[in-house]
């Protein structure tokens, strides 16, 4: 495996389950983010770790839940969500953490979620 | 409020011919930017940063950046239909923002 890693690619979820996100970079790099991508609308910020530490939480519902076990994975635990939650979720790394230095994101597949 | 503005689009141009794509950024203090470029079903891959003002070409692309204006425009020179796709402008910092995208047709 090479690169960003995301999965399920699609998900189908009722407004009580509970699930999972999974992303995995086998880059090396050291921050991991979430974002969401509704359509027609800008990629929104969730989470930033770096270093394994969470230093952003974009006034994200609690219903989204991130987990950074080390460098190299990032989860995203999903409960009691909305369909307005329905959009693309994307997983996306950086060897830069503070973003000056020129290099950019490497993102994942995405997980195509709906909400039912 | 950091906020990236985009055109939506669909900007549509000829085969060959030049496309230009243009971004603007509320937050004078930024450092970095990029292009990314996004087909349709699929995930954003970089194409491009720059964070010095003035060009900077790879291959048929060529990135401009005016810090002074926060102007941002992206040229793609002998436009292909495989260009054809939303590109995604952003700030860099340690919160990336990111427009919501110019839609690209490359008509054959």
């Amino acid at each position: 495996e090479t690169g960003v890693t995301q999965t399920p690619r699609h998900l189908v979820m009722g407004m009580t389950n509970k699930k999972s996100l999974k992303c995995e970079q086998h880059l090396g790099h050291n921050a991991m983010y979430w974002y969401k991508q509704s359509a027609k609308k800008p990629l929104e910020l969730m989470f930033v770790y770096s270093l394994e530490e969470r230093v952003e939480n974009n006034s994200v519902p609690s219903r989204f839940s991130p987990e950074c076990p080390n460098s190299s994975h990032l989860f995203l635990h999903l409960h009691t969500l909305q369909p307005e939650d329905s959009a693309l979720y994307l997983c996306a790394s950086s060897q830069d953490p503070g973003g000056n230095l020129g290099y950019g994101y490497t993102f994942g597949s995405g997980t195509r979620l709906t909400v039912v | 409020q950091k906020e990236v503005e985009q055109n939506s689009g669909p900007l549509s141009v000829p085969e060959g011919a030049i496309a230009s794509l243009n971004c603007t950024y509320s937050d004078r203090g930024s450092q970095s930017f990029f292009w990314y470029r996004q087909y349709s079903g699929k995930s954003p891959e970089l194409i491009m940063s720059i964070y010095s003002n003035g060009d900077k070409e790879d291959g048929r692309f060529t990135a401009q950046l005016n810090k002074a204006s926060q102007y941002v425009s992206l040229l793609i020179r002998d436009s292909q239909p495989s260009d054809s796709a939303t590109y995604l402008c952003a700030v860099g910092g340690f919160k990336t923002i990111f427009g919501a995208g110019t839609r690209l047709f490359v008509k054959a």
